[in-house]
């Protein structure tokens, strides 16, 4: 069965502070890994797509990165609008569902 | 840019009582998903149809049904509501591997 563990659980950031997310992941044949941030209450709101190891994307003061095993958010100089919870989700080879992690919380204290 | 539309927003049952999401995807998306997050958890799939035909399922109660319409459009029935239905229900539309979810309907089930 796909697993999908993210790390922190919750994060506290100042305004400005830089750091970084964690996605570990084990699925049978990788299709996509994606990152979706959500508000309370709110649908997840599509952020990235991530294909095969080594692939990096950014978004404003987002980047995503892409191993065989984890993937990175990193957020370069947060701001209190960036805070949310992030998911990460993996799609398998085999089928189109999404399997999700617990996620990470965000908190951007200005 | 047109989004996952769903209604309603918000829905209040009784026990035993039956309910029905309604969903209307992207246009131009072929593929509609279905999953439910309950408090403070990650969504969890419940089914979805590509091209109005049942593709993938999930986690889904016998007493939930779900179809997809001619026009793509997509309806989940609920029958005989349970207190712990109550959940977010969000659904998603894809034409390709990426979902994008819709602001979801809040069942409360008393």
């Amino acid at each position: 069965e796909d697993q999908v563990t993210q790390s922190p659980e919750a994060l506290r950031l100042q305004e400005g502070e830089s750091s970084s997310l964690n996605c570990s992941y084990t699925v049978s044949g990788l299709r996509g890994l994606f990152w979706y941030r959500q508000d309370p209450g709110k649908g997840p709101e599509f952020l990235f797509t991530l294909y095969s190891a080594g692939e990096e994307k950014e978004k404003e003061r987002l980047k995503a990165t892409l191993t065989k095993k984890e993937s990175f958010l990193h957020i370069t100089a947060p701001k209190p609008e960036d805070s949310a919870t992030y998911l990460c989700a993996v799609q398998a080879s085999r089928d189109y569902k999404l399997s999700f992690g617990a996620g990470t919380t965000v908190t951007v204290r200005a | 840019a047109a989004g996952v539309i769903q209604s309603p927003r918000h829905l209040i049952k009784e026990k035993r009582e039956t309910a029905t999401l309604k969903c209307y995807p992207i246009p131009r998306h072929d593929t509609v998903y279905w999953y439910q997050q309950g408090p403070g958890q990650d969504p969890q799939f419940l089914i979805s149809f590509y091209e109005k035909m049942q593709s993938d399922k999930g986690s889904i109660p016998d007493r939930f049904s779900a179809q997809q319409f001619s026009d793509y459009h997509s309806e989940l029935n609920m029958s005989s509501l349970e207190l712990g239905d109550s959940a977010l229900y969000f659904c998603a539309s894809s034409s390709g591997v990426t979902q994008y979810f819709g602001p979801g309907t809040r069942l409360t089930v008393l």
